[in-house]
């Protein structure tokens, strides 16, 4: 079975501080993926990647940046964290290939105080 | 940006009711992914469909797309307490490129007894 572990289940961070959230696949998939889920605005995507060193855009990259420098891993960073970042954090991954599903994680469930 | 509709929002149904959730799209879809969310964790796989037309079941889980490859329902028959979670649709639309899973806003489901 595929499986994507997120580092952390809860993360409890202050204002200001460089946060790291870690995901790590074990399928050898191209994609990861990076989202936030909010009450009333459903998953929305912050970044994507579909190869080691490759990196996208999602709808709200602000205030993120990423790191994938190796194909299994795909770091989500908050250079400073704020209150408003305080979400449930989602990470996926999948094949290259159109029309297969996409994997999740466990979710991190961040507070940012 | 592409984007799907979910309806209804939440959802309260007596144990050994039959439900039905909603996915629309304004633009033809690629391939429609239903995903179930216990609260506060990650997402699982359903099932997915990609040929206008298609009906997949799963247990007591039947999902549809339309033929114009717009519109998808999720029915579950005789809810149990186990079904309850929060139901996502997602999608990809023929634009060139490997592009991430755009996300509805989810259907929040209580079984009660």
């Amino acid at each position: 079975d595929v499986k994507v572990t997120q580092s952390s289940r809860y993360l409890v961070k202050r204002t200001g501080e460089k946060v790291f959230l870690e995901c790590v696949q074990d399928m050898d998939h191209e994609n990861m993926f990076w989202y936030r889920q909010d009450p009333g605005l459903g998953l929305r995507l912050i970044y994507f990647s579909y190869d080691v060193k490759m990196k996208e855009k999602g709808d709200i990259p602000e205030g993120y940046s990423v790191s994938r420098e190796k194909k299994e891993r795909f770091s989500l960073i908050l250079e400073s964290a704020s209150t408003n970042q305080t979400s449930m954090y989602l990470c996926a991954s999948s094949l290259w290939e159109e029309n297969t599903e996409a994997f999740f994680g466990q979710g991190t469930r961040l507070t940012v105080v | 940006s592409q984007e799907l509709e979910q309806s209804p929002q939440s959802l309260i149904v007596q144990e050994g009711k039959n439900l039905t959730i909603n996915c629309t799209s304004s633009k033809t879809l690629y391939g429609l992914y239903w995903y179930k969310q216990k609260y506060g964790e990650g997402l699982i796989f359903l099932m997915m469909l990609q040929k206008g037309g298609e009906e997949k079941s799963h247990e007591k889980i039947t999902a549809k797309l339309d033929e114009k490859k717009q519109q998808s329902s999720l029915h579950i028959t005789a809810s149990q307490p186990s079904h309850a979670g929060i139901y996502l649709c997602g999608a990809d639309f023929p634009i060139s490129g490997n592009t991430p899973l755009v996300f509805g806003k989810g259907t929040r489901l209580s079984v009660i007894a």
